[in-house]
């Protein structure tokens, strides 16, 4: 069965950094692309950004570029979100989705970030 | 960015009646390599997006046949031919085309 578990979410004032991680279970982890999703508290779903399958590339939108860095380890089963320079904007549940090409077959659970001072 | 574009935000409905959500996208969704990336997904409440539809019209496994998608270019439709109580919850679509991956901003389908 597929699994992807989030985690390393909390509450951190602006500025502020965390680091997020997806550990994922029940397939070959290595053979594909992720995205790192926010759903804004009562509002919709926001691409971050995206990780191919070796890590050699990776994209992010506008509004997270310069702050997030995504990246993952194969060997470990897990993909990750490192969040710098945190705003208040920024909180939300974050998932992680797997990308089998084109779409977004699974997710996580997700992990709750709050920004605030 | 693409902009996707839901209608309507709210779908009141009574049980056993069909439902229909229009997404609508700023450009075209055709890519490159000639699939048209255009995916729905339902999130019940307390839950994580489910993906239902892929490609426009091909169901997930495990999905409700109810559940249908269909058209091209910038005009598609999510239909679900008998509602059952189940189905409550929010529907998104989703480009997967052009970057940034692009949401609609979701549909709410309540039971009448």
């Amino acid at each position: 069965e597929v699994q992807l578990v989030e985690s390393g979410g909390g509450l951190v004032q602006p500025g502020g950094s965390l680091r997020l991680s997806c550990t994922a279970s029940g397939f070959t982890f290595s053979s594909y692309y992720f995205h790192w999703v926010r759903q804004d508290p009562g509002k919709g779903l926001v691409c971050l950004s995206r990780i191919n399958n070796d890590g050699s590339s990776t994209l992010y939108a506008d509004s997270v570029k310069g702050r997030f860095t995504i990246s993952r380890d194969n060997a470990k089963n897990t993909l990750y979100l490192q969040m710098n320079s945190l705003r208040v904007e920024d909180s939300g549940m974050y998932y992680c989705a797997r990308d089998p090409g084109g779409s977004w077959d699974h997710w996580g659970l997700g992990t709750l970030v709050t920004v605030s001072s | 960015d693409v902009v996707m574009t839901q209608s309507p935000l709210s779908l009141p409905v009574t049980l056993g009646q069909p439902a229909s959500i229009s997404c609508r996208s700023s450009q075209s969704l055709v890519h490159r390599d000639g699939n048209t990336y255009l995916n729905w997904f339902q999130q019940r409440p307390g839950q994580s997006p489910r993906r239902l539809i892929y490609k426009v019209s091909n169901r997930d496994s495990g999905v409700p046949d109810r559940f249908s998608g269909s058209g091209s270019g910038t005009d598609f439709t999510l239909r679900i031919s008998r509602v059952e109580a189940e189905d409550v919850g929010i529907y998104y679509c989703l480009q997967g085309t052009h970057w940034p991956r692009t949401f609609g901003q979701g549909t709410k389908v309540e039971i009448k």
